[in-house]
């Protein structure tokens, strides 16, 4: 069965330290894995990764991945406290077009 | 301005009342797909479409129906809704990918989101 595990699966620091989030998976057939952040409304995209060791980065965020481990970090650097929210990792299935989510990281930074 | 809307936001109905939720993004994507979202169990897909008249089940498609008649629209059935439904569901489109072009770099999971429908079914 394909799954998507996230840990932890909380974590509270204080604003400004940096952050590592980490996201495995087993799936058949990969094709991308995704983050998503999602505070309290809909999730909004962050990356897509299909490559290993290519680091995506967007500001203070970035992630990379790793196809032979089957795993993913999200790094968050000098923490605000508008980086709390869940943070939601993905993957996208080649065989069937279905797209599976881990349950989650929430992060909260404390000012 | 691009987005996905979803109607109603919020839903409260009994058990057995049929009941739909709309879907329509104004982005022309390919792919769309609606999820529940329940605390400790996340985001779980309920069915998808790769296109219009191409719909398929997602991990829990149980007690849903879905169709896609025309690009825009994804409206989400629940023909005899039963507590167990209750949950916050969200619509989400994508751009899609090309299958005869293999993989050309667009991806079904660079998803934009609606704002969700908090559903109780009493």
């Amino acid at each position: 069965e394909d799954k998507v595990v996230q840990s932890p699966l909380s974590l509270v620091v204080h604003e400004g330290d940096t952050v590592t989030l980490n996201c495995s998976y087993e799936v058949t057939n990969f094709r991308s894995l995704l983050w998503y952040k999602q505070e309290k409304k809909a999730p909004t995209f962050l990356f897509m990764l299909t490559s290993s060791g290519i680091e995506k980065k967007s500001g203070r965020l970035s992630s990379i991945l790793d196809k032979k481990e089957l795993f993913s970090i999200l790094n968050i650097t000098a923490t605000q406290t508008g980086d709390s929210a869940v943070y939601l990792c993905a993957v996208e299935t080649n065989r069937d077009d279905k797209i599976i989510f881990g349950k989650g990281t929430r992060l909260h930074i404390l000012p | 301005e691009a987005q996905v809307t979803q109607n109603p936001r919020y839903l409260i109905t009994v058990t057995g009342k049929k009941l739909t939720v709309t879907c329509s993004q104004n982005m022309n994507h390919e792919y769309m797909s609606w999820y529940r979202q329940d605390p400790g169990l996340g985001l779980r897909q309920i069915y998808y479409s790769m296109n219009v008249e191409v719909t398929d089940k997602g991990d829990v498609p149980e007690g849903y129906k879905v169709s896609r008649k025309e690009k825009r629209n994804f409206p989400l059935i629940l023909e005899s809704p039963s507590p167990n439904q209750t949950s916050l569901y969200f619509c989400a489109s994508s751009l899609g990918y090309d299958r005869d072009l293999s993989y050309s770099g667009t991806s079904i999971g660079e998803q934009y989101f609606g704002p969700g429908t908090r559903l109780t079914v009493t």
